[in-house]
């Protein structure tokens, strides 16, 4: 299956301070691209959705001041968490959508601020 | 909005199959996806099934497709004991062009 990559898997930061995930597809132009959040032991949380060089929709309660995403290119969706608090930590993954049905996930970045 | 709803657990022996159900209330739901996920790792797309299909093979996984009961089901062959994981569903709708997730099925295989 096709590959998404996510940089860093695992961030430490403190309170106050911004993190910034990467989002790539490796080997095909997604035209859409997802942004999740997963507490543990339950499902995924769609945060918002991203569109190649157009603002991102945010779903209901994502504060987009807070969670600042940015999808400069084809293969590339960069997600900002501002002023970082401890109630941020959490598992973020990113999914890529292609121009066909398949929608890929990368392996999740694990943000812990402390 | 759409809601999809799965058990939470299922156990099973090496060796046997598994069947994972899922519900969903969309009935314009266009494709329906079975994902998996191991600890610590982000989802891998096992693999899904447009809804005018009823039935889809892929080596070890048969999916079924009951779209009047709105019913999914995932079922795997002879399960291993690396098959122990999270297994999601999701539905996907055009309308609001985004997957739904269902809560997780935890499988665990037993010697």
């Amino acid at each position: 299956g096709a590959v998404v990559s996510q940089h860093p898997s695992r961030v430490i930061c403190k309170s106050g301070t911004s993190v910034k995930i990467e989002c790539r597809s490796l080997d095909f132009q997604a035209t859409t691209m997802f942004w999740y959040r997963q507490f543990p032991k339950k499902s995924l949380m769609l945060m918002a959705t991203s569109n190649e060089g157009s603002k991102a929709t945010y779903e209901q309660g994502v504060e987009k001041d807070k969670f600042l995403i940015n999808h400069a290119s084809l293969t590339l969706s960069t997600l900002t968490v501002t002023s970082a608090h401890p109630e941020d930590s959490s598992f973020y993954i990113c999914s890529a959508r292609g121009p066909g049905a398949e929608q890929y996930f990368g392996p999740g970045t694990r943000l812990t601020v402390t | 909005g759409e809601d999809v709803e799965q058990s939470l657990f299922l156990s099973v022996r090496e060796g046997d199959s598994s069947v994972i159900n899922c519900t969903y209330t969309d009935s314009s739901s266009t494709y329906l996806y079975w994902y998996k996920q191991e600890p610590g790792a982000g989802l891998q797309l096992l693999t899904y099934i447009f809804s005018n299909m009823d039935m889809k093979q892929d080596q070890r996984l048969t999916v079924l497709l009951n779209k009047k009961d709105k019913h999914l089901s995932l079922r795997i062959a002879d399960t291993q004991t690396g098959d122990s994981a999270i297994y999601f569903c999701a539905a996907y709708t055009g309308t609001a062009s985004k997957l739904t997730f269902g809560t997780g099925t935890r499988l665990q295989v037993t010697l």
